[in-house]
């Protein structure tokens, strides 16, 4: 069965601090993978997502990006954290976007 | 115009009592529709697909109506437990899941 691993689920980081966290997915190959940040009380925010090794998109200019050195390993990153970065982040995965997207549990970032 | 648009409610309601609530979508090139489930600080669970036809799962029932670009979700005879945020999710061939805001639902005993 697929899975998905999200770590660390809860991070208080200073402002200027670099940033990384990292999903990692098994059982399952080629997925679509995204990173969305919910802030609180708001929806999810589309901030990268990638159809394959290597390929990232970007939805909005900030301070933030992600690599994906690994079919099944997606990497959010920043060098140095805004306290607008605080927030809700979310790794998910689907084999299609005509079926069920699976989250990771999240990463609630505080930064201070 | 945001893609996708939600009432955010709070929909405050009684345990046995019905909830509706819509969902607007702006591109008329979406191709799928989805309702998930939030609860409290955790992350969104598929609760439903939305067919064209309009689909039922147990005490629930979404609908789609293309012309009027929006979806919506009735739920029947609530429980405590159906009290959590409703994500409206639309898709189009481009891989983006595009989320609306939520709607909050409350049932009270």
């Amino acid at each position: 069965s697929q899975t998905i691993h999200q770590w660390p689920a809860t991070l208080v980081q200073p402002v200027g601090s670099p940033l990384s966290l990292e999903c990692t997915v098994e059982g399952t190959s080629n997925p679509n993978l995204y990173w969305y940040r919910q802030a609180a009380g708001r929806g999810l925010q589309l901030l990268f997502y990638s159809v394959g090794i290597g390929q990232i998109s970007s939805e909005v200019p900030q301070n933030l990006s992600a690599s994906r050195p690994q079919d099944r390993q997606f990497i959010l990153s920043s060098k140095k954290l805004l306290l607008s970065d605080s927030g809700f982040y979310l790794c998910a995965w689907s084999v299609s976007v005509a079926i069920e997207a699976f989250f990771g549990q999240g990463t609630r970032l505080t930064v201070v | 115009r945001k893609e996708v648009e939600q009432d955010p409610g709070p929909f405050n309601v009684p345990e046995g009592a019905t909830v509706a609530f819509n969902c607007t979508y702006s591109n008329s090139a979406s191709q799928s529709f989805f309702w998930y489930r939030q609860d409290c600080r955790k992350e969104p669970k598929l609760l439903m697909s939305v067919y064209s036809s309009g689909n039922e799962d147990g005490r629930f029932t979404a609908q789609l109506n293309r012309a009027s670009q929006y979806i919506s979700l009735l739920i029947r005879d609530s429980k405590l437990s159906d009290s959590a945020t409703y994500l409206c999710v639309v898709t189009r061939n481009d891989y983006k899941l595009s989320f609306g805001a939520g709607t909050t639902v409350t049932v009270r005993a």
